[in-house]
């Protein structure tokens, strides 16, 4: 079954450094998400990538961040000017349809353990 | 503001044992419902999801959720658990057709006896 791949699988970055996150989603998905997941919360939503747009992002999603679809396979999350509160669990997931609708769920990834120093 | 409700954030059974977790939102309008699970160190997979029709859904591995519109609930249940079973479950809310994001509960700690 194909699969969403996330890359690193870790990544430690000393605080005020931008750091890179990229997500491979399944080749035929069109639409792309990034959640991520503090130490014992919930996961939250960050932001949705259609047609190389955001399409909804959250309050989490302030202007430090950013989305990317550099080429026609990865899609890369980008956090400049790192805080502490930036470590988190980020989960990429891809999906055929808005939201993962008629009934084409959303599809997620292994997770990049960030951690800021 | 809409959210998702766990209330229960650590459950411990013995195998065999049966098995129900509780979800809860608060949303008047349509919704898309989903239970993921996520196993010591993997991913979020999805477990089952509710987008129509018959409110009992079947997932995968012996688990089932029913979708009670009236109670705004979508308890997942599972007759008999297994060790393998121990993972964390998440139960999560799309809000309507057009909603691109998911709203996540808070999660589940499921630890299983063996």
């Amino acid at each position: 079954e194909p699969e969403v791949t996330q890359t690193p699988s870790h990544q430690v970055t000393q605080m005020g450094q931008e750091v890179i996150l990229r997500c491979v989603p399944i080749s035929n998905h069109l639409y792309f998400y990034w959640y991520r997941q503090i130490l014992g919360q919930k996961v939250e939503f960050l932001v949705s990538f259609y047609n190389n747009e955001i399409s909804e992002k959250s309050e989490i999603f302030d202007d430090r961040f950013s989305v990317e679809r550099p080429d026609g396979s990865n899609f890369t999350l980008k956090i400049r000017s790192t805080k502490l509160e930036d470590s988190a669990m980020y989960f990429c997931a891809s999906s055929t349809l808005v939201g993962g609708g008629n009934n084409q769920p959303q599809h997620f990834g292994d997770g990049t353990r960030l951690s800021i120093l | 503001a809409q959210s998702v409700s766990q209330h229960n954030h650590h459950v411990i059974l013995s195998e065999a044992a049966s098995l129900e977790l509780g979800c809860n939102y608060s949303y008047g309008g349509t919704v898309n419902l989903f239970w993921y699970v996520q196993y010591p160190g993997q991913h979020l997979q999805l477990l089952l999801k509710y987008f129509s029709g018959d409110p009992l859904v079947k997932g995968i591995k012996g688990f089932e959720a029913e979708f009670i519109k009236s109670k705004f609930s979508f308890n997942l249940r599972k007759p008999s658990v297994q060790w393998s079973d121990t993972a964390e479950y998440f139960c999560a809310v799309r809000l309507d057709s057009s909603a691109s994001k998911i709203i996540f509960g808070s999660g589940t700690r499921l630890s299983i006896r063996p």
